[in-house]
């Protein structure tokens, strides 16, 4: 019941839109809501989006989530250099019992 | 302002024991389940532990199910996590991390981590 990240890299130009996502299963994404963690190197984890396609207070609205069945994906439009880091997904898994987080992707600005 | 630190890192050898703390400041501690979180070196995220905020429901992962143990006290506004059998691949650093309701499975603040080391 693991959660795959794909791609595991993506890279764009400033200003352009890049989005990952994450394959998981009814265990997981299915049947729970699905969060997104920003991480740029040698830095905590920060809170990106939660409950599917939220905004904490402070996030720029270039984030956007959505889940759709067993996926959940996060676009970021507007590319900007401060926006290259790695990102994670995030989910409960009920047969597990287990917090999962997905393999990670790694977003590069040209 | 939210604030979470850990400590207690350290190198420590195989099959020895540890003890992490995360002082927590800036809201109600009792009022919050707490999590560690840990990345192995250039590895991805891992959840290791939670507990509720009464600190009597605790979950952990199969990986260190028996070895791990996550504790609260909710008077001094610390969480612990106590690892023994400590084994090479626990090598990663820590962060204690907050859920801001019961079952809300997420993660709002995170520490700024510490680094454990398992090594002969």
């Amino acid at each position: 019941q693991s959660v795959l990240t794909r791609p595991p890299s993506a890279s764009g130009t400033p200003g352009q839109r890049v989005t990952i996502s994450c394959s998981g299963s009814n265990s997981n994404i299915g049947s729970n809501t699905v969060s997104w963690y920003q991480q740029v190197p040698g830095t905590a984890p920060k809170l990106l989006i939660y409950s599917n396609d939220q905004r904490p207070s402070g996030v720029p609205d270039r984030f956007s989530g959505s889940k759709s069945g067993t996926s959940a994906s996060l676009a970021i439009s507007g590319l900007q250099s401060e926006d290259e880091a790695d990102y994670y997904c995030a989910t409960w898994d009920a047969s597990l019992n287990a917090y999962v987080f997905g393999t990670g992707a790694k977003v590069t600005v040209l | 302002q939210v604030q979470l630190v850990e400590s207690g890192g350290h190198v420590v050898q195989p099959g020895r024991s540890l003890r992490l703390s995360c002082a927590a400041s800036g809201f109600s501690f009792s009022s919050y389940g707490m999590h560690w979180v840990r990345q192995a070196p250039g590895k991805g995220l891992e959840w290791v532990a939670s507990v509720w905020d009464d600190g009597n429901t605790k979950y952990y992962p199969d990986s260190v199910k028996g070895r791990f143990t996550i504790s609260r006290d909710n008077f001094k506004n610390t969480l612990y996590l106590q690892m023994s059998s400590l084994r090479a691949e626990d090598t990663a650093v820590y962060y204690c991390a907050r859920e801001p309701s019961r079952h809300s499975r997420y993660f709002d603040y995170w520490g700024q981590g510490t680094l454990v080391t398992v090594s002969s």
